[in-house]
């Protein structure tokens, strides 16, 4: 079974603070994903990357940076944590081959930015 | 622009019944998937169903069927036979080019006994 983790199920910061969040994947997939999701908004992309070393934003990428130094893991860092990004965050991660490219998600962060 | 419409916030659906999920889209690439997952209230993402715009046959697994009506735009998902375990959040999602998707806003179904 492919298995997403990710390093925190609830994480409490306060405002200016950096956040990582952090996942890892078991599959060899290529490619990797950040979303955010909030009530009644859905999932909404906020970073993808492709391959190691390899970023590119998503719709909503403002306040955020990644990093994925290997091909397993792909960090999500609040630079300067605010109020509005408290919110669920989900990594999900697939194979680079064409076909049905199912996302695998990861549990899910909850943080609170207080 | 990728778009992709949720239009039933929440619904009730008795068990054993059917029930459908409506889901439209708008995009303007020729070549696009549509998914479903479903989100139990532990959290995490299930992949239920995929359909390519190019398939001719609409897509079935088990339960799940989509009901894919291009022409209009829609992807409705139908749930046979409703079991208390369908009780969970139903988002559909409009892949682009790259396994990009853009999810709905989502329909809560809960079933009930």
């Amino acid at each position: 079974d492919v298995k997403v983790t990710q390093s925190s199920r609830y994480l409490v910061k306060r405002t200016g603070e950096k956040v990582f969040l952090e996942c890892v994947q078991d599959m060899d997939h290529e490619n990797m994903f950040w979303y955010r999701q909030d009530p009644g908004l859905g999932l909404r992309l906020i970073y993808f990357s492709y391959d190691v070393k390899m970023k590119e934003k998503g719709d909503i990428p403002e306040g955020y940076s990644v990093s994925r130094e290997k091909k397993e893991r792909f960090s999500l860092i609040l630079e300067s944590a605010s109020t509005n990004q408290t919110s669920m965050y989900l990594c999900a991660s697939s194979l680079g081959t064409s076909g049905t490219l199912e996302q695998y998600f990861g549990p899910g962060t909850r943080l609170t930015v207080t | 622009a990728q778009k992709i419409t949720q239009t039933q916030p929440g619904m009730f659906v008795q068990e054993k019944e059917a029930v459908t999920l409506d889901c439209t889209y708008d995009t303007s690439d020729p070549s696009y998937g549509l998914f479903w997952y479903k989100q139990p209230s532990s959290g995490e993402m299930i992949f239920l169903i995929y359909q390519g715009s190019y398939d001719q046959q609409n897509a079935t697994e088990g339960r799940y069927s989509l009901n894919f009506q291009k022409a209009r735009k829609s992807a409705n998902l139908v749930i046979s036979a409703s079991q208390l375990g369908d009780s969970a959040m139903y988002f559909c999602a409009l892949e682009a080019a790259g396994n990009k998707l853009t999810f709905g806003g989502g329909t809560r179904v809960l079933v009930k006994p």
